[in-house]
């Protein structure tokens, strides 16, 4: 079985500072980890992925993550952090099963001036 | 290129009614997801199809949740004998060949009331 934990569900920043959101999966396979964003009244919207290879994955609007096998952790992280960055965020886990993806409750970032 | 396209937005029915909730996935994706999320919620896996087939129905609640794709390109949710804990935004998500590895690409959701 897989399972995801996003710890904090509500994550404040300024703007410009460091956004850090965190992600520890479970999983009894090698696990594939994704962190989707949710922006208001919009669907869910891939920011980057983790397959195999390299650990540190960059993606889309300056995020990047880290697979971190021996702590579980897949946290996503971006150096500076603009008022557009405002939305939900989600990490989830697949390869146990088909393609079904299992999320965590997911973090709501807000960036205020 | 066209995304996935969810239709109604929004729904609005009696408790004890019948819905059907409607996906239309990226043209050529064989492999299709439903999602449920409740509200303050991630999305939770309902059912997966490949082509035509359910390949994982598990994530199902009850008998009263069925989803068909006739044709291996839209598929429709319907739920019978609705009920208030049903509300909740029902999303639709794509894939290519239903591959680990592969992005699912989400649909905008159908936000569906049960009063």
């Amino acid at each position: 079985a897989q399972s995801v934990t996003q710890l904090g569900s509500h994550v404040s920043v300024s703007e410009g500072a460091l956004v850090l959101l965190r992600c520890n999966y479970s999983s009894s396979v090698p696990p594939y980890l994704f962190w989707y964003v949710q922006y208001p009244n919009q669907g869910l919207q891939l920011l980057l992925k983790y397959t195999t290879g390299a650990t540190l994955v960059k993606g889309i609007n300056g995020f990047e993550a880290e697979f971190k096998k021996s702590e579980t952790s897949f946290h996503l992280t971006k150096p500076s952090a603009h008022m557009s960055d405002a939305a939900e965020y989600f990490c989830a886990v697949s390869g146990d099963g088909y393609n079904k993806l299992i999320f965590g409750a997911g973090t709501r970032l807000a960036v205020h001036p | 290129g066209a995304g996935v396209s969810q239709t109604p937005s929004n729904k609005v029915t009696e408790k004890g009614k019948y819905v059907e909730l409607r996906c239309d996935p990226i043209s050529g994706h064989t492999a299709l997801y439903w999602y449920r999320q409740s509200l303050g919620q991630g999305p939770e896996f309902l059912i997966y199809f490949q082509g035509t087939g359910a390949a994982d129905d598990s994530g199902l609640p009850n008998d009263r949740f069925f989803a068909v794709r006739p044709e291996g390109s839209v598929s429709t949710l319907k739920i019978q004998r609705t009920e208030r804990g049903d509300s909740a935004v029902y999303l639709c998500a794509s894939s290519l060949s239903g591959l680990y590895q592969e992005t699912q690409y989400f649909g905008p959701g159908t936000r569906l009331l049960v009063l």
